[in-house]
């Protein structure tokens, strides 16, 4: 079955340094893999996204991630936060359901992300 | 469109009642699903419609939830007989198709139950 891991559920960083979350999967075919942002009391809105082709995505607000197909890593990363990035994020793969042949999403636990002044 | 909708936002009730809520996917969606999340953890999957037919249930769907899709349009998610664990997030999400298309969220339900 497919699976996400999601290393660190806390994660602070200062304001204007990297943000790098961390995410891993597991799945037994080609993966679709997506990071979402959840912001208190809200629904998730989509960040990025992986299906084919070019293995580095950017997304909005500047954030980007790499697909390792080798590492079974799908990490999330920004060069400079911003206060406004402070939120939950959430890494998860859609796979292919065996009873229903449909595809649903699955999610990590999420990384709380917290951005000092 | 203005994206996937939830109502109502919030709900407190007390343990034993029955609760209903209510989701409207984008329009041209025809799959549509429900989580649940609980603070701290990541959406749990729950249900998934392909326009109305139910294709799969998770089985922390336990008997006293119901969920329907009339019409492949708007969905309904039942809970009966509410207890203190069911307290959560409830939200519902839509997609054009499986695969590498993503699913969009509404605000979701948060569910209180005392």
């Amino acid at each position: 079955a497919q699976s996400v891991t999601q290393l660190g559920s806390h994660v602070s960083v200062s304001e204007g340094a990297l943000v790098l979350l961390r995410c891993n999967y597991s799945s037994s075919v080609p993966p679709y893999l997506f990071w979402y942002v959840q912001y208190p009391n809200q629904g998730l809105q989509l960040l990025l996204k992986y299906t084919t082709g070019a293995t580095l995505v950017k997304g909005i607000n500047g954030f980007e991630a790499e697909f390792k197909k080798s590492e079974t890593s799908f990490h999330l990363t920004k060069p400079s936060a911003h206060m406004s990035d402070a939120a939950e994020y959430f890494c998860a793969v859609s796979s292919r359901s065996g009873t229903s042949g449909t595809y649903k999403y699955i999610f990590g636990t999420g990384t709380r992300l917290k951005v000092l002044a | 469109d203005t994206g996937v909708s939830q109502d109502p936002r919030h709900k407190i009730t007390k343990r034993g009642q029955n609760v209903t809520f209510r989701c409207d996917p984008i329009s041209e969606h025809n799959r549509l699903y429900w989580y649940r999340q609980t603070l701290g953890q990541g959406p749990e999957f729950l249900t998934y419609f392909q326009n109305e037919a139910q294709l799969e249930k998770s089985r922390l769907l336990s008997d006293r939830f119901s969920a329907e899709r009339p019409k492949g349009s708007f969905s309904t998610l039942e809970i009966q007989r509410t207890e203190q664990g069911d307290s959560a997030m409830y939200l519902c999400a839509s997609s054009q198709r499986g695969g590498g298309t993503e699913a969009f969220f509404g605000q979701g339900t948060r569910l209180t139950v005392v």
